[in-house]
């Protein structure tokens, strides 16, 4: 398994600012997710960070909106850009380590006004 | 394209009865691996089991146990003498190949009443 943190655990925030959420992992992983959770849903990919790519953005997820970045093989950071109500969310990273089991992080409860 | 049904929106129950849940998948892939997580009510998402595709064989863990059945496509988890700590949201997902995204199905709410 994996040990994942991240920060803040949970922020209140005005529209139009920005906020960076850091995840954590306690072993050197390849693949790393950002997944958002909406008030009441399920998850949703936003992207795949691997470390020394871009990363990939699912359908619906822009660069500009969702920068991430992954400088080494256990940290990778999400932005959330120019913050809207709607954007009100768990925010969570996972990753995926040997035996291909995947293990998410406490989350990141935002709450946008 | 990959999906994942979960059917039951809500189910409740009294303590040490049995509860099954259902996932419902649909993937072109014949290499894939099926998940189920649960949520408390604390938000975080705890890893329960991953199947791949080629093992159909069912599995048991203490109180829990999962049926995968690929004729049906089907991944269903039962609870066995349920208590109120299993109180939570559990979430079947998929993914179609080692290191790509997981698809989740809805959730399905369990309350467990003493």
């Amino acid at each position: 398994s994996a040990v994942i943190s991240q920060k803040p655990s949970r922020d209140i925030c005005q529209r139009g600012t920005s906020l960076t959420i850091q995840c954590q992992v306690d072993s050197q992983v390849t693949m790393m997710f950002w997944y958002r959770q909406q008030p009441g849903q399920s998850l949703t990919l936003i992207a795949t960070a691997n470390q020394g790519s871009e990363a990939t953005y699912e359908s619906g997820f822009v660069i500009d909106k969702f920068p991430i970045s992954r400088p080494n093989l256990t940290f990778s950071t999400l932005t959330v850009s120019n913050m809207s109500p709607e954007d009100s969310s768990i925010y969570l990273c996972s990753v995926e380590v040997w035996g291909y089991e995947q293990y998410f992080g406490p989350g990141t409860r935002l709450t946008v006004t | 394209a990959q999906k994942v049904t979960q059917a039951q929106t809500e189910i409740s129950v009294v303590e040490k009865e049995d509860v099954t849940l259902d996932c419902v998948y649909e993937t072109r892939d014949t290499t894939y691996y099926l998940f189920w997580y649960k949520q408390p009510p604390s938000g975080e998402l705890v890893f329960l089991i991953r199947r791949n595709s080629f093992d159909e064989q069912n599995e048991i863990s203490g109180r829990y146990s999962w049926n995968f059945q690929k004729s049906t496509s089907s991944f269903n988890f039962t609870i066995t003498a349920s208590q109120v700590v299993d109180s939570a949201v559990y979430f079947c997902a998929l993914s179609e190949a080692n290191g790509n995204k997981l698809v989740f199905g809805a959730g399905t709410i369990l309350r467990v009443k003493s």
